[in-house]
C-alpha cells in the first residue's frame, strides 16, 4: 500500500531552524511536494523535488533521496508566522496522472 | 486574477440530507481533484477528474459523488449514504502534463452535519 511519514509536531524557538523529515513508501514516484497549511486555509506550495538533492528556496530547502525514500524540508530564520502544517506529498506515477499521496502533516509551533 | 473558488466557507446540514459543494478554477486546468481533511489527518482523495465528462474514485469515495460537465466546474455531492460527513474539504486543480505538476487548492469548505 501507500505509505508517506512525518512526525506529527515540532516546536522551536522564532530565529532557529527545524528539519521536518518525510520518509515514503509508494507504488510509483514522479516527484515530493511539501506545502504548507495554516489552520483552515488551503495548502500552498512551498517546493517540488524529483531530482535527488537539495532544493533551496529563500528560508525554506527541500532535500530529496530517492533510493532511501527520504525527503526533508529545512525551514531556516523561524518567524512566527512559519506557525503551520507542512504536509509532504508524493506525486504517484499512475496511468492517471496528477494523482497525490498526502501525510498527514507536521504542525510546527514557533515559540518567541 | 487566476485561482480556484470554493463556496460557502461554511455550510451546515441536517442528518439525513444530500449537500453540494461547488468549485471553480479559471486556471484552464484539465485535472480536478476533492480532498477531504480531517483533524490529525493528511488529505484524502475522493474523487478527481481529468477531463470534462469523466471521473474516476479516489481512495474515499463512498458517499460522494461529483460531476464535470464543464472543464472549470467539478461540484461535489455529500449524500446520506457518507456516515461521517463533517470535514474540511478542499478542491485542488492541476495541469495535465508529464513531470511537473503542482496543484492549486481552494479556500475550502468547512461542512458540519448537525
Amino acid at each position: 500500500g501507500q505509505n508517506i511519514d512525518q512526525p506529527t509536531e515540532m516546536t522551536a524557538t522564532e530565529g532557529a531552524i527545524v528539519q521536518i523529515n518525510c520518509t515514503y513508501q509508494t507504488s510509483g514516484f514522479n516527484g515530493l511536494f511539501w506545502y504548507q497549511q495554516h489552520a483552515g486555509e488551503a495548502p500552498t506550495f512551498l517546493s517540488y523535488n524529483v531530482l535527488d538533492g537539495l532544493e533551496e528556496k529563500g528560508r525554506f530547502s527541500s532535500f530529496l533521496s530517492r533510493s532511501k525514500g527520504y525527503s526533508y524540508l529545512l525551514l531556516k530564520e523561524l518567524q512566527m508566522k512559519d506557525s503551520a502544517s507542512y504536509l509532504c506529498a508524493v506525486l504517484m506515477t499512475t496511468d492517471s496522472w496528477g494523482k497525490f499521496q498526502f501525510g498527514a502533516g507536521t504542525q510546527v509551533v514557533v515559540t518567541p | 486574477d487566476g485561482g480556484i473558488t470554493q463556496s460557502p466557507k461554511y455550510l451546515f446540514r441536517k442528518e439525513g440530507q444530500n449537500v453540494t459543494l461547488s468549485c471553480e478554477q479559471n486556471l484552464n486546468h484539465d485535472a480536478m481533484y476533492w480532498y477531504r481533511q480531517d483533524p490529525g489527518q493528511g488529505l484524502r482523495l475522493i474523487y478527481y477528474s481529468q477531463i470534462v465528462n469523466d471521473f474516476q474514485k479516489g481512495d474515499i469515495a463512498e458517499g460522494y459523488s461529483v460531476s464535470r460537465e464543464k472543464k472549470e466546474s467539478f461540484p461535489l455531492t455529500v449524500t446520506s449514504a457518507q456516515k461521517n460527513p463533517t470535514a474540511f474539504y478542499l478542491c485542488a486543480s492541476s495541469e495535465l502534463s508529464p513531470g511537473y505538476n503542482e496543484q492549486f487548492f481552494g479556500p475550502g469548505t468547512r461542512l458540519t452535519v448537525l
